[in-house]
């Protein structure tokens, strides 16, 4: 299974671009990266994937770099309420197993 | 739809006890996972599910283990209650295209063991 690392914690200003990055240096070619946010001790929530071409959504941005083996999530103007922890994780398994393996992600602290 | 329903949201069980955690999902999803929290650490995998009748082991399945009999429901049994399976357990789904979609997580259900 491919394994992500993330650093534990970051901090960002409100109203500031939160650029929460990932490594997944063994993360083999049809495999997805996937981004979720966890608020509280609530479910954690779907926030973006990719495989490997930059995506963008109402939420945030992702940039894959070319050879895949990093990845950053941008939050354009970050705000209070983003305050979480934030996953990235790659599907885990061979073939279409469907296994997603979560790491510790990286708590940001968005401050006024 | 109601989405992923999970039961009981509270739970205490005395060492030794067994229970079964439930879960629900509305939406015709093939895969299903089961996951514990511990405070202030990240999601573990227990087990997880590809479809009615098939299920796999995840990161830490020692002490739990689990049924597909059906597509909706995937309930996770723990037997032999011990204090650190103390967690929060959360329940997962997800549409059967595993490259693409979103997991839809239950609200999770807390449970102490004494």
């Amino acid at each position: 299974d491919a394994k992500t690392t993330q650093p534990p914690s970051m901090d960002c200003a409100e109203g500031r671009a939160a650029n929460l990055p990932c490594n997944h240096s063994t993360i083999s070619g049809n495999e997805y990266v996937y981004w979720y946010r966890q608020i509280h001790s609530q479910g954690p929530q779907y926030i973006i994937h990719g495989l490997k071409n930059n995506e963008t959504n109402e939420m945030a941005s992702l940039i894959i770099t070319e050879d895949r083996k990093s990845s950053t999530l941008i939050l354009p103007h970050a705000t209070l309420r983003d305050t979480a922890v934030y996953y990235c994780i790659v599907r885990g398994g061979s073939g279409n197993t469907g296994k997603l393996i979560f790491g510790q992600g990286t708590t940001l602290q968005v401050k006024p | 739809n109601a989405g992923v329903t999970q039961t009981p949201k509270f739970r205490i069980l005395k060492i030794g006890q067994s229970m079964t955690l439930q879960c629900a999902q509305d939406m015709n999803h093939n895969y299903m996972y089961w996951y514990r929290q511990d405070p202030g650490m990240g999601l573990k995998l227990i087990y997880y599910s590809v479809g009615a009748g098939i299920t796999d082991k995840g990161e830490v399945p020692n002490g739990y283990n689990v049924s597909r009999s059906t597509t909706e429901d995937f309930p996770l049994r723990l037997e032999l209650a011990a204090p650190s399976q103390t967690s929060v357990y959360f329940c997962a789904s997800k549409r059967l295209q595993a490259n693409t979609g979103e997991l839809f997580f239950g609200e999770g259900s807390r449970l102490t063991v004494l």
